[in-house]
């Protein structure tokens, strides 16, 4: 079976400071990892995704994330953090030899104050 | 294209009352998702179609859950009867087929409010 942690319910970073939001996953085969974010009252939208090739993945906003296939981590990241960019931020992933499942982790707040 | 249609944004019904969410995927996407997101159990994968057929319907909770997508550009969720445990927000997705590693794309979700 598949599964995603999320180990911070909540990530508190100050306005241009560098921000992680933490991801790590358990597959069978080879990992499709996505990111995805959630502002509030909203569906959720597609940040990147890691399917092969390079392990650093850059997407929208200036989002980037890095897959570590040792640590079995995709941990998202920032170099200068907004406050626009306060939201709620969903790691998923999806086995390759489980089909079309997409497992998503418990979501991780980002508070980016001021 | 205008991305995943949801309807209503928001429905507040009581307790036995049937209720219906309705989808719109993105036209050309041959996959539907529907999704339940709550505090305490995050998103959870209700049901999936492809090609209108439903493939894996084992995230439905109950039987009073049922899914039904009568042709490619629309898909129903319906409740009967419903019951306050089923308030949440409910979200479809939809995403193409080419592959495993297409992302999906997600409406902006039924927030319902059972009383």
């Amino acid at each position: 079976a598949q599964s995603v942690a999320q180990p911070e319910d909540q990530v508190n970073v100050a306005e241009g400071n560098p921000l992680t939001v933490k991801c790590t996953y358990s597959v069978s085969g080879n990992p499709y990892l996505f990111w995805y974010v959630q502002y509030p009252n909203r569906g959720l939208q597609f940040l990147l995704k890691y399917i092969t090739g390079d392990n650093l993945v850059k997407g929208s906003y200036g989002f980037e994330a890095e897959f570590n296939k040792s640590q079995t981590s995709f941990h998202l990241k920032k170099p200068s953090a907004l406050v626009s960019d306060s939201a709620l931020y969903f790691c998923a992933v999806r086995d390759n030899n489980a089909g079309n499942m997409l497992t998503f982790g418990g979501g991780t707040r980002l508070m980016v104050k001021p | 294209d205008a991305g995943v249609i949801q309807s209503p944004r928001h429905e507040v019904t009581e307790m036995g009352q049937e209720v219906t969410l309705r989808c719109k995927p993105i036209s050309g996407h041959d996959y539907l998702f529907w999704y339940r997101q709550t505090m305490m159990r995050g998103l959870e994968l209700l049901i999936y179609f492809n090609n209108n057929v439903p493939i894996d319907d084992s995230g439905m909770p109950e039987d009073r859950f049922s899914a039904k997508m009568p042709n490619a550009s629309f898909s129903t969720l319906k409740i009967q009867p419903s019951e306050p445990r089923d308030s949440a927000v409910y979200f479809c997705a939809s995403r193409t087929g080419t592959g495993l590693n297409t992302e999906a794309f997600f409406g902006q979700g039924t927030r319902l409010t059972v009383v």
